[in-house]
C-alpha cells in the first residue's frame, strides 16, 4: 500500500523567505507523487506532479519539488514566499499510471508572516 | 469551462436526520469521486465512479452512506441517519477521460459541502 507522511502540520515563514514543505512517501512500486493546494473555503487544486520523468518538477505559482528516491522524499519548495501562498498543502501518492486512487497526507498549513 | 459544482456549501442538521449532497462534475469527465475530509486531515476516498459504475466503494460505510450517479453525470451522496462523527467536509472531484501520464492524478475538486451534525 502507498502512503505519504507530511512533516509539520504548521509551517510559518516570513514574506520573501524560502518555503520548504516536507513529504516522504512509502510505496512498494515506483510512485506517482502530487502536491495539491487548498485555499480557505476552496477545493483542492493541483500544484505539480511527478510521473517518473524529470526528478525536478516545476508547478504553478513558482513552486517546485524534487523526487529523491534514495530519501523517499518529494519536498515542495519556493524560493520567495508571498502572502498569497498562505494555504493548506497536501502531498499525495498513487500506485501507478492509471490508478487514480490518490492517498493524501494530513496536510501542512502554511502561514506567511508580513 | 465551469468547474465542479457542489451543493449545499453548508448544512447543519440534528443527529439521526438524513442529508444529501449533490455534485455536478466538469462536462465530459467520466470519472467522479467523493472524498471525506475531516478537520485537520487530508481527503479520504469514499467512492469512485467510472460513468455510472461504482468501481471503488470499499471505503464507503454502507450501513448509513449511499451514493448514486444516474446517467453518468451528476452524483448524489446520502447519509441516513447522520451521526455526530459525520461532521466533516464532503468533497467531490472529477477527472478527464483518455488517461495519459500527462493528466494522470489531476483531479478537479469542488469547493466542498461542510456538514455539521448537532
Amino acid at each position: 500500500a502507498q502512503s505519504v507522511t507530511q512533516l509539520g502540520s504548521h509551517v510559518s515563514v516570513s514574506e520573501g523567505a524560502l518555503v520548504l514543505l516536507r513529504c516522504n512517501y512509502s510505496s512498494s512500486v515506483p510512485p506517482y507523487l502530487f502536491w495539491y493546494v487548498q485555499y480557505p473555503n476552496q477545493g483542492l487544486q493541483l500544484l505539480l506532479k511527478y510521473t517518473s520523468a524529470a526528478t525536478l518538477v516545476k508547478g504553478i505559482n513558482g513552486f517546485e519539488a524534487e523526487f529523491k528516491k534514495s530519501e523517499t522524499s518529494f519536498h515542495l519548495t519556493k524560493p520567495s514566499a508571498h502572502m498569497s501562498d498562505a494555504a493548506e498543502y497536501f502531498c499525495a501518492v498513487s500506485a501507478d499510471f492509471g490508478n487514480e486512487k490518490l492517498t493524501f497526507g494530513t496536510g501542512t498549513r502554511l502561514t506567511i508572516i508580513p | 469551462e465551469a468547474g465542479v459544482v457542489q451543493s449545499p456549501r453548508y448544512k447543519i442538521i440534528e443527529k439521526k436526520q438524513p442529508v444529501a449532497f449533490w455534485c455536478n462534475p466538469i462536462s465530459g469527465h467520466n470519472t467522479l469521486y467523493w472524498y471525506l475530509q475531516n478537520l485537520g486531515q487530508g481527503p479520504e476516498l469514499l467512492i469512485r465512479y467510472e460513468n455510472e459504475e461504482a468501481v471503488d466503494d470499499s471505503q464507503l460505510p454502507k450501513d448509513r452512506f449511499s451514493a448514486e450517479r444516474l446517467k453518468g453525470v451528476d452524483s448524489t451522496l446520502k447519509i441516513q441517519p447522520a451521526e455526530l462523527g459525520d461532521s466533516a467536509v464532503y468533497l467531490c472531484a472529477s477527472s478527464s477521460p483518455g488517461l495519459t501520464p500527462a493528466n494522470t492524478g489531476e483531479l478537479f475538486f469542488g469547493e466542498g459541502s461542510r456538514l455539521t451534525v448537532l
